[in-house]
This record gives C-alpha cells, structure tokens and sequence, in this order.
C-alpha cells in the first residue's frame, strides 16, 4: 500500500530562516513527485514537479530533493518570508491516475 | 501557468438536493481531470478520474450514483453531487494534467460545498 508521510506537522520559525520540509513514501517505484502550496480555504498551487529520473528541481528560494531508493523527498526553503506561511503538501505519483497526497505541513513564519 | 477554474467557489444547499460543480481547463487540453475532496484539517483524498469521452472511474468507497461524473469536453468536467447530506460538506477540489504535458497537475481553486 503506498503511502505519503510529511514531517513535521507543524512548524513556526521567525523570519529570515532556511527550513527544510520532509515527504517520505513507502513504494519507492515512482513516477514523479511535486509540491504544492495551500494556502486556507484555497486551491493547491504547483510549486515544484520533479520526474523520477531527476535528483531536485529549484525555483527561487525553493529547492526539492528527491532520493528513491530511500523513499524521501525534501522542500528546502530559503530566508523563510511571513508570505511563505502556508500548508505544503507533497503528492507523489506511481501510474496516470494514481496520486497520492502527504498530510501536509502547516508552516508560520512570523515577522 | 495553466488555469484551472471551478464554479461555484461556495456554495449552500439543503439536504436531498442535488449540486453541480464544473471544473474548467481555460488554457489547455486535459483528456483527464481528478476530483479531490479535503475534510477539514485532513488532505486532499482522490474520488474519481474524469475521462473525456467514456465512463469515469471511481476510488473505493466512493459511491459512482451518488457522485456522478460527466467530461464532457477536452475542457470541461462537472460532478454532480447528488441527494446531498451535511456529510457530504467538504472542500472539492478538481485538477488537470495537460495533455502532451510532463505530467505536471494543475488544480481549480476549489468549491466549498455546505449541506443544511
């Protein structure tokens, strides 16, 4: 059974720090990952898409790492900004119509 | 960026009557969309595929005659929730991998649906 697991939960950090946010799933056979941004009550906004056969993408002051063979996924986040406060979810993908979405963590970066 | 929209973003209704929602691709081709559904402080769980031109298929536990499913175009999919009961309230979110794409999805803002 796949499954999609995001660490921490929760996180609040003051402005100005790097951060790193943790996706791990269970079937390593994947066939891409991508981060999203929810902000409350809102849609979900693609942040990063990486392809199986990628090792990490960056936009900006984000960086997604993906590692395979260890079932793990990182969003780093750099000089973290009160506008980066949001839920970050992680979905990964195994086949056309299979998509699977991490709980998600809810990030407060205060001014 | 691709453009996904939904109508209505929120809507209000009474138990046993029926709801539609649609989900627009504005500037590309999606021969499939999905439909989400996200209960408050949980995420996003998978209902359905939406496919153009044929039958939708539906996750476990989700029920295909209370739910119904049309894509009725390369751009448009709706999902009619049908004799509707309050725990049927939820957040529904619907998304479109373009075709010819990387795979990438992209996601409607959402529809905020709350059964009276």
């Amino acid at each position: 059974k796949q499954e999609v697991t995001q660490i921490p939960a929760a996180l609040s950090v003051p402005e100005g720090e790097n951060l790193v946010l943790n996706c791990s799933f269970t079937d390593s056979a994947i066939y891409n990952l991508q981060w999203f941004r929810q902000d409350p009550g809102k849609g979900l906004t693609s942040l990063l898409l990486i392809q199986s056969s990628q090792r990490e993408q960056t936009s900006g002051r984000l960086n997604a790492s993906l590692d395979k063979s260890s079932g793990r996924s990182t969003l780093y986040i750099a000089a973290s900004q009160p506008g980066d406060s949001a839920t970050y979810l992680c979905a990964v993908r195994y086949n056309f119509n299979k998509f699977y979405f991490g709980s998600g963590t809810k990030l407060n970066v205060k001014p | 960026g691709a453009v996904v929209s939904q109508h209505p973003s929120w809507v209000i209704c009474k138990s046993g009557t029926s709801v539609k929602i649609e989900c627009r691709s504005l500037d590309f081709q999606a021969t499939t969309m999905f439909w989400y559904r996200q209960f408050p402080k949980q995420s996003l769980m998978l209902m359905a595929t939406s496919n153009e031109g044929s039958k939708a298929t539906y996750e476990q536990g989700v029920e295909k005659d209370k739910f119904l499913i049309n894509h009725a175009s390369l751009t448009l999919s709706t999902l009619t929730v049908t004799s509707a009961h309050p725990e049927d309230s939820s957040f529904y979110i619907c998304s479109a991998p373009p075709m010819g794409g990387a795979g990438e999805q992209y996601f409607g803002p959402g529809t905020r649906l709350t059964v009276t």
